[in-house]
């Protein structure tokens, strides 16, 4: 089966720029995942999708992060302004079912200069 | 404050010897996982353990989960480069969604 895929894989912008992030799971997983990864250190999770309905938003910085999963399939998460910190390698993940393991994307690693 | 401790933070090992990364919280999960990341890519599932005490292997490597289900170990016997990778544990409370801890960087010198 195909993998999740994420684009792109690498994004360089000037702080106070916006960004956005697309994830395509892997069809019929139902659950999808955005991860927060510094390097070197574990993924934070940023948001919770069940199909297209929020689970878990409460580690998202609402006021420069949001996630939309339109459809309960494809998932993008924008980041406007961005910050230095917001720095990061961004995991999208998709499971059949909550509890389950994760198969994760390669990421995207954004770069804010 | 992280939920899942993992040690030691770095480890560069010669390879054919043997280690433990050991993974500790002070909370009770349900079950908990490992996962290896090499650079670039996404971690990739290696074991789920569910049951206190369980112990399971896959190939050189060994997984074990505590008996209080608030710790983990990962002991990988004769070490190659290709072993080489961040490992990490993920447990979760109600089955819900998994929290990762805060890695292990395995360096395996040929």
């Amino acid at each position: 089966e195909a993998g999740v895929a994420q684009s792109p894989r690498y994004k360089i912008i000037e702080k106070r720029q916006s960004v956005a992030f697309w994830c395509n799971p892997i069809s019929g997983h139902a659950t999808l995942y955005w991860y927060q990864q510094i390097l070197g250190q574990g993924p934070k999770l940023l948001i919770q999708f069940q199909n297209n309905g929020v689970v878990d938003d409460s580690q998202l910085p609402k006021d420069r992060f949001s996630a939309e999963r339109l459809k309960g399939v494809d998932s993008t998460l924008k980041i406007q302004p961005a910050k230095l910190e917001d720095s990061a390698v961004y995991l999208c993940a998709s499971s059949a079912d909550r509890g389950r393991g994760y198969t994760f994307g390669s990421g995207t690693r954004l770069t804010v200069v | 404050t992280q939920l899942l401790e993992q040690s030691p933070q770095f480890l560069s090992i010669q390879e054919g010897e043997n280690l433990t990364v050991y993974c500790n919280s002070s909370s009770v999960f349900s079950s908990l996982q490992w996962y290896r990341q090499e650079p670039g890519e996404g971690p990739v599932l290696l074991v789920t353990v569910v049951t206190g005490g369980e112990v399971k292997k896959l190939k050189r490597l060994t997984f074990q989960f505590g008996d209080a289900r608030k710790d983990s170990s990962l002991h990988i016997t004769a070490a190659q480069p290709g072993d080489t990778g961040l490992y990490l544990c993920a447990g979760s409370l109600t089955g819900n969604q998994f929290y990762f801890g805060t890695g292990t960087s395995l360096t395996v010198i040929p």
